[in-house]
């Protein structure tokens, strides 16, 4: 088993749809969890950001962290054609490196 | 401007021959890394550094060499023992592991292409 497992999609969804990225872990160390945006031939830039449990919203984003079923998800309101890119969950515990997802291709049209 | 930069963004590597990508940082970061981004692969870590003149083995390590010789630097070598070494390879750097689970910041990335 995958120490980080995300479906690769590809998720399409109209314009002003709320969409639901997950991403599930095996290690029951980690504590940081993150969510990067990248675009195509870009480096990946960080979204969201928590640590431990719980939720953290950033405008339409929104984070949640499920340790006791090792489940996080990352939720996207009113999307937008802009919002079209592949996301990546990485996480970790500490004084180690992040571990990735594989990515989730995220096409939404206007 | 703050920031991780990588380069060449492009580069061509004949079969055989060793290539150095750069990647420099001027966020006063201690910890830098190297992964490789291949399609439906995600990204795979190759080495790290938590401080000048020390480095760990990621996942792939294999094929590939690194140094530190300045907190600001992390060259990055492929080898001519990398089997298949067209990739999009991926800089990133981050305040010490130590201090916690800390998100990393990324540099724009090299694409290698071996011709």
């Amino acid at each position: 088993q995958k120490e980080v497992e995300q479906d690769p999609g590809p998720l399409s969804v109209p314009e002003g749809a709320i969409v639901s990225l997950n991403c599930t872990y095996s290690n029951s160390a980690f504590q940081y969890f993150m969510w990067y945006r990248q675009y195509s031939r870009k480096g990946p830039e960080l979204l969201m950001y928590t640590y431990s449990s719980g939720n953290k919203e950033d405008g339409r984003f929104t984070a949640q962290v499920d340790k006791s079923s090792k489940y996080i998800s990352l939720f996207i309101r009113d999307s937008q054609p802009s919002d079209s890119a592949t996301y990546l969950c990485a996480m970790n515990q500490a004084g180690t490196a992040l571990i990735f997802g594989k990515g989730t291709t995220l096409s939404v049209s206007s | 401007d703050g920031g991780i930069t990588q380069s060449p963004k492009y580069l061509f590597r004949k079969e055989g021959q060793n290539v150095t990508l750069s990647c420099e940082q001027n966020l006063n970061h201690d910890a830098m890394y190297w992964y490789r981004q291949d399609p439906g692969q995600g990204l795979r870590l190759i080495y790290y550094s938590q401080i000048v003149n020390d480095f760990q083995k990621g996942d792939i390590a294999e094929g590939y060499s690194v140094s530190r010789e300045k907190k600001e630097s992390f060259p990055l070598t492929v080898t001519s023992a990398q089997k298949n070494p067209t990739a999009f390879y991926l800089c990133a750097s981050s305040i010490a592991l130590s201090r916690g689970g800390t998100e990393a910041f990324f540099g724009q990335g090299t694409r290698l292409t071996v011709v």
